[in-house]
């Protein structure tokens, strides 16, 4: 089986400072692991995915994650965040079919 | 536009109605899948299929149905709604390159 928790429920975060929002898989298969972002009231887009090679992905939007086998972690970043990021972000892990994390929520203040 | 198309967009529904949400995708994917999103939970898979003809449950499936119509439809139903039904119901359909489609969503509530 697997599964995905997201360590941070909410992130308030300054426009222009840097944010990090932590994810951790369990597995006992490799996997392919994603990050979406859902803005208020509208559908999930993808913002990165790891299938394989680099564990360094980058993404739309200036977000970029990484892929660490040894901690089963693939936390996103990016160094300095707009207005325009406020939204939910779901990590997600998929073997045969795509399990989401619960969500973390990025309010991002002037 | 190619994409995942999802009807209705919202739908109010009483207590014991039935109603069948809609997904069609024109990307000619073989995996078709329904998530169900409530606060806090993320999304939860409600049934998916991996191929035209073939369904699967997933994590929550109690109280939902659903018909692979065609390689292009996926429709969910629920044959006698309830409120924990209320929720914002997501099909998604897979690409094996390029990932997960998400449709734009529906609202259901039940009163």
């Amino acid at each position: 089986a697997q599964s995905v928790t997201q360590l941070d429920s909410q992130v308030p975060v300054f426009e222009e400072a840097p944010v990090e929002l932590r994810c951790n898989y369990s597995s006992s298969v490799s996997v392919y692991l994603f990050w979406y972002v859902q803005y208020p009231n509208q559908g999930l887009q993808l913002l990165l995915k790891y299938l394989s090679g680099s564990t360094l992905v980058k993404g739309i939007n200036g977000f970029e994650a990484e892929f660490n086998k040894s901690q089963t972690s693939f936390h996103l970043r990016k160094p300095s965040v707009h207005i325009s990021d406020t939204a939910e972000y779901f990590c997600a892990v998929s073997v045969y079919k795509l399990s989401f994390g619960a969500g973390t929520t990025v309010t991002v203040r002037a | 536009n190619a994409g995942v198309t999802q009807t209705p967009k919202f739908q109010v529904l009483k207590t014991g109605q039935s109603m069948t949400l809609q997904c069609a995708q024109d990307m000619n994917h073989n995996s078709m899948y329904w998530y169900r999103q409530d606060p806090g939970m993320g999304l939860r898979l409600i049934y998916y299929s991996a191929s035209e003809g073939t369904t699967d449950k997933g994590e929550v499936p109690n109280g939902y149905n659903v018909s692979r119509l065609n390689k292009r439809e996926f429709s969910l139903r629920l044959e006698s709604a309830a409120p924990s039904q209320t929720s914002v119901y997501f099909c998604a359909s897979l690409d094996a390159t390029y990932g997960y489609t998400f449709g734009s969503g529906t609202r259901l509530t039940v009163v």
